[in-house]
């Protein structure tokens, strides 16, 4: 089955610093990646859509210039949280997509944690 | 825009007996539908997926859904339910398979009763 990684599970990091996280397509080429913010006890909220070798886009209402996403290969996309405060801590999600879009695969997340 | 209604915020089921949850959908064309289940703290696993054909879908674990068009209802069953389903299962709906993100309900808790 296809698997994709996400790093790390969890971090904490002061507030004002950047933070990255990590998503790998471990065994396909993932032509689209997807980001989302699960807050507690909430569903999950998409962010932003990226493809390798472009400008990922953003949905409403998400600040791309602190949510920072980088899709260079086609196995690998970041997400950078940049002057973290303690509003943004939230479970962050990513999932992948192969190039035959039947679906996309889910990594298990990373818990950010901003004091 | 497309929405995903779970009407069941929490659900307490006795082991061994059936379950079924409930999930609207509004969309527009032709849905992909998804049930997702996530134990805490962790990713999600996908537990079946409708794009087309039969209106009933098998999936893992023993679970099963079915697609009413004319209710725009995606409702999860199980039979039978055992202590290790107890988790956070959320239904989905995209426009393309993988190739968009995908919009989520707020989930259902699925609290297993010995």
């Amino acid at each position: 089955g296809a698997v994709v990684s996400q790093h790390p599970s969890r971090v904490i990091c002061k507030s004002g610093t950047s933070v990255k996280i990590e998503c790998r397509s471990l065994d396909f080429q993932a032509t689209t990646m997807f980001w989302y913010r699960q807050f507690p006890k909430k569903s999950l909220m998409l962010m932003a859509t990226s493809n390798e070798g472009s400008k990922a886009t953003y949905e409403q209402g998400v600040e791309k210039d602190k949510f920072l996403i980088n899709h260079a290969s086609l196995t690998l996309s970041t997400l950078t949280v940049t002057s973290a405060h303690p509003e943004d801590s939230s479970f962050y999600i990513c999932s992948a997509s192969r190039t035959d879009y039947t679906e996309a695969f889910f990594g298990q997340g990373t818990r950010l944690t901003v004091v | 825009a497309q929405s995903v209604t779970q009407p069941d915020i929490h659900i307490t089921v006795s082991e061994g007996a059936s379950l079924e949850l409930r999930c609207n959908y509004s969309y527009g064309a032709t849905p992909y539908l998804f049930w997702y289940v996530q134990s805490p703290g962790q990713g999600l696993q996908l537990l079946l997926k409708y794009f087309s054909g039969d209106t009933l879908v098998q999936g893992i674990k023993g679970f099963e859904a079915e697609f009413k068009r004319s209710q725009s209802s995606f409702n999860l069953r199980k039979p039978s339910v055992h202590w290790s389903d107890a988790a956070e299962y959320f239904c989905a709906v995209g426009s393309g398979g993988g190739a968009d993100g995908l919009t989520f309900g707020k989930g259902t808790h699925l609290i297993i009763q010995p």
